[in-house]
């Protein structure tokens, strides 16, 4: 079945500690996204990518990196320099980078401690 | 920042119809809208969207006023599976950072039994 991959569902990680979440799809869609949810918020854009090889800051992108080597995958870095790091964090995909349905992932949760 | 506003929360008695109603005052003749819910601990799932006409999908349907600064999202016959936060966006039908979907905190829709 196509969809949109996210993992680890949980991930917890010490103070201090890089750490990447994998999002990977199959629906071979051009544009991806990374969200960030906090508790009773909304989602946050985190960074977005409109075509491989291509990606753009979202609002809140102090702290994360990204890559888009391939179509179907957009790893999300979370870096030592984010300062409030633990959050739920989604990733989406949509086929084309405006007025499409986008399909999100089931999450993964981080705890920094 | 999020061009929509939406209540808080709302709530509806199962097998009730829901009129979900969402108000984006300065959209733009290239806006659609879009709406999204979210259960608790998952990832947004789309519900539908459109431009100017209603429209109707196994899920809902969407009812925009004539002038587009408003729209409503109905649930024909809510059922306890509905209970979610539905999030009305604004998406824009080119490319740009308008083209991203933002969020805002949507509305709580409660369903009782």
């Amino acid at each position: 079945d196509g969809g949109i991959t996210q993992s680890p569902k949980y991930l917890f990680r010490k103070e201090g500690q890089n750490v990447t979440l994998s999002c990977e799809q199959n629906l071979n869609h051009d544009a991806m996204y990374w969200y960030r949810q906090d508790p009773g918020q909304g989602l946050r854009l985190i960074y977005y990518s409109q075509i491989v090889n291509d990606f753009q800051k979202g609002d809140i992108a102090e702290g994360y990196s990204v890559s888009r080597e391939k179509k179907e995958s957009f790893p999300l870095t979370v870096t030592s320099a984010q300062k409030n790091p633990t959050a739920f964090y989604l990733c989406a995909s949509s086929r084309e980078f405006m007025n499409t349905e986008a399909f999100f992932g089931q999450g993964t949760r981080l705890t920094v401690v | 920042d999020a061009k929509t506003t939406q209540p808080n929360s709302m709530e509806s008695n199962e097998e009730e119809p829901v009129h979900l109603p969402c108000n984006h005052s300065t959209i733009s003749g290239t806006d659609y809208i879009h709406w999204y819910r979210q259960l608790p601990s998952q990832g947004p799932e789309y519900v539908i969207h459109g431009l100017t006409s209603n429209v109707n999908n196994r899920m809902a349907s969407l009812a925009i006023a004539e002038d587009r600064k408003s729209s409503t999202l109905i649930l024909h016959r809510a059922t306890l599976r509905d209970a979610a936060v539905y999030y009305c966006i604004l998406r824009q039908n080119y490319g740009g950072s308008q083209g991203n979907l933002i969020f805002g905190k949507g509305t709580k829709l409660s369903v009782k039994p």
